[in-house]
């Protein structure tokens, strides 16, 4: 599965918007970009995936670029329990493990 | 839906002794579990796939007979740290493939932190 590649940490100001940037430059055409998050001493928690178009549910927006080579998460308006390691993980369908990065730990600011 | 609830929370035992977490799938039959090991300040490594009814397959270095799993039902994964030392202390997360149409969905445990004195 493609590797991918996270900023290691950012901040965002509770109300306002965080995005959240993936980049997976050799993603391949059959392999989905998942996004998880992991609120600290807690399992992970999904978010949200997607192949080529935009994806959006109650938690978050994915916004996958046309050559797929990287993604952005967005949280429209984070909130301080929105504080967490989100992990960016590339893989295809019919593989079943998930192979983690480091994340983007995302502290949401009062 | 798709809970997946891990027992005990958090442990801690004496170097030398086994010590059992048990992963469960509340809402769903899973027959394929993962169990993963996450040190401080790292990101989780997988361990090995825990199959309902068949050995568990690990990863590279893992060893088999340290960290022994039995998934005896499509709810149920063990994973039993045989003889723990300190080394060993760490936070343990199970989680359960559901499937979801022509794909599955992997559901993570709230996980067990392992403290071995």
């Amino acid at each position: 599965d493609a590797k991918t590649t996270q900023p290691p940490s950012m901040d965002c100001a509770e109300g306002r918007a965080a995005n959240l940037p993936c980049n997976h430059s050799t993603i391949s055409g059959n392999e989905y970009v998942y996004w998880y998050r992991q609120i600290h001493s807690q399992g992970p928690q999904y978010i949200i995936h997607g192949l080529k178009n935009n994806e959006t549910n109650e938690m978050a927006s994915l916004i996958i670029t046309e050559d797929r080579k990287s993604s952005t998460l967005i949280l429209p308006h984070a909130t301080l329990r929105d504080t967490a390691v989100y992990y960016c993980i590339v893989k295809s369908g019919n593989n079943r493990k998930l192979i983690w990065g480091l994340g983007t730990s995302l502290a949401v600011n009062p | 839906g798709a809970v997946v609830s891990q027992h005990p929370s958090w442990v801690i035992c004496k170097s030398g002794t086994s010590v059992k977490i048990e992963c469960r799938s509340l809402d769903f039959q899973a027959t394929t579990m993962f169990w993963y090991r996450q040190f401080p300040k790292q990101s989780l490594m997988l361990m090995a796939t825990s199959n309902e009814g068949s050995k568990a397959t690990y990863e590279q270095g893992v060893e088999k007979d340290k960290f022994l799993i039995n998934h005896a039902s499509l709810t149920l994964s063990t994973l039993t740290v045989t003889s723990a030392h300190p080394e060993d202390s760490s936070f343990y997360i199970c989680s359960a493939l559901r499937a979801a149409g022509p794909s599955y969905e992997q559901y993570f445990g709230p996980g067990t932190r392992l403290t071995v004195t």
